[in-house]
């Protein structure tokens, strides 16, 4: 089976931090995405990358950068954290190619104080 | 955004068959129909996709109507792990966005003992 593992799923920042949001997985996927999940308004995507050191922007990418320096690993980062930004932070990867089932970690809620 | 209509809720009993519908008026005729459950305190976890013709996997069945501006996801046998959030997702083809899965607010699913 797919895994898609985060690095913390609580975490607790100050506004104006630089937070590092972690996420491996190992099935060798081309495709890796970072979405927000909050009541009300369902997933969001915040970014998305088709291959190493690839990334293209999706709806909400304002406030958040990415890096992808290796294939199994995709990093989101929040460069100056704000309240707004306390969420849960979900990553995907997939195959590349059409209509790839994506496959989810269990999330990171993150709490910005 | 490609749109789906669903219910917000619906409850079932244990080892009966469950039938959550969707409507998606809008989809395309290249569009897949996707499926994807959120369990409590966990990701989104894939379930089923297809195109025109009705699929089967372990999980579940997905039902397509021969207009497909809708469907229906078939639990036969429901039980208590089942109780989730379902979404019913149609992908679109359109773009450089066809990687975008948009979540709605999907039907959340009871299940009694």
């Amino acid at each position: 089976d797919v895994k898609v593992t985060q690095s913390s799923r609580y975490l607790v920042k100050r506004t104006g931090e630089k937070v590092f949001l972690e996420c491996v997985q190992d099935m060798d996927h081309e495709n890796m995405f970072w979405y927000r999940q909050d009541p009300g308004l369902g997933l969001r995507l915040i970014y998305f990358s088709y291959d190493v050191k690839m990334k293209e922007k999706g709806d909400i990418p304002e406030g958040y950068s990415v890096s992808r320096e290796k294939k199994e690993r995709f990093s989101l980062i929040l460069e100056s954290a704000s309240t707004n930004q306390t969420s849960m932070y979900l990553c995907a990867s997939s195959l590349s190619g059409f209509n790839q089932p994506q496959h989810f970690g269990d999330g990171t809620r993150l709490s910005i104080l | 955004d490609a749109k789906t209509t669903q219910p917000n809720s619906m409850e079932s009993n244990e080892e009966e068959p469950v039938h959550l519908p969707c409507n998606h008026s809008t989809i395309s005729g290249t569009d897949y129909i996707h499926w994807y459950r959120q369990l409590p305190s966990q990701g989104p976890e894939y379930v089923i996709h297809g195109l025109t013709s009705n699929v089967n996997n372990r999980m579940a069945s997905l039902a397509i109507a021969e207009d497909r501006k809708s469907s229906t996801l078939i639990l036969h046998r429901a039980t208590l792990r089942d109780a989730a959030v379902y979404y019913c997702i149609h992908q679109s083809s359109s773009g450089g966005s066809n990687y975008k899965l948009t979540f709605g607010k999907g039907t959340l699913l009871t299940v009694n003992p």
